[in-house]
């Protein structure tokens, strides 16, 4: 169990357009949502957290309104990057926590490689 | 404020020696550790994690580490390495951000290279 997915795995797009990726929990309902944020050879930078039907909580530095991030259900997050730049290809992880009341691990999705020409 | 290093960017080490990768951490309050592999294009699989109890932890694929709090450290082992086990691994700590959300922060990684 703890099955994470994201799609899509690899996507390429124009300067200026928008992008949105989805992160699911395919087995098990996620309150709580993370988004990260990988240049290659580096670690991960924790961009910003999302609780189910509230306002995600972004960290110091990262632009809410150019990530924006929707977790409209307890399996589902989206983060789009909009008019994204050359500077914002990277790749994205998602990752999701169950329940609350209590640590539980975080579970990984396999990431997102997002290419802006 | 917590953080995590890792001591070693790059870890060569022939098939079937030994392995070491070196991780401490800082933090105010009580935390928990997890060491993760990433293969190449590839999301983080967890390989281990320390909640509380004994403080040496096994994990999969033959790795584990052990949590020496008057160190902080926790340093990730495996007897004997295969070519499989090339990969980076990342050390986190998280600790309770409030509200049941537990935040993680990442080390910057070793390479692992398993020399045939």
């Amino acid at each position: 169990g703890a099955v994470v997915s994201q799609h899509p795995s690899w996507v390429i797009c124009k300067s200026g357009t928008s992008v949105k990726i989805e992160c699911r929990s395919l087995d098990f309902q996620a309150t709580t949502m993370f988004w990260y944020r990988q240049f290659p050879k580096q670690s991960l930078m924790l961009m910003a957290t999302s609780n189910e039907g509230s306002k995600a909580t972004y960290e110091q530095g990262v632009e809410k309104d150019k990530f924006l991030i929707n977790h409209a259900s307890l399996t589902l997050s989206t983060l789009t990057v909009t008019s994204a730049h050359p500077e914002d290809s990277s790749f994205y992880i998602c990752s999701a926590q169950r329940g609350t009341g209590g640590f539980d691990t975080q579970y990984f999705g396999p990431g997102t490689r997002l290419t802006v020409l | 404020a917590q953080s995590v290093t890792q001591l070693d960017s790059q870890v060569p080490v022939f098939e079937e020696a030994p392995v070491e990768l070196r991780c401490n951490y800082s933090s105010s309050v009580s935390v928990y550790l997890f060491w993760y592999v990433q293969y190449p294009n590839q999301g983080l699989q967890l390989l281990l994690k320390y909640l509380s109890g004994s403080t040496l932890v096994k994990g999969i694929n033959g790795f584990e580490a052990e949590f020496n709090k008057s160190q902080t450290s926790f340093h990730l082992r495996k007897p004997s390495v295969h070519i499989s086990d090339t990969a980076e691994y990342f050390c986190a700590v998280s600790e309770d951000s409030g509200a049941g959300s537990y935040q993680l922060t990442f080390g910057k990684g070793t390479k692992l290279s398993v020399i045939p």
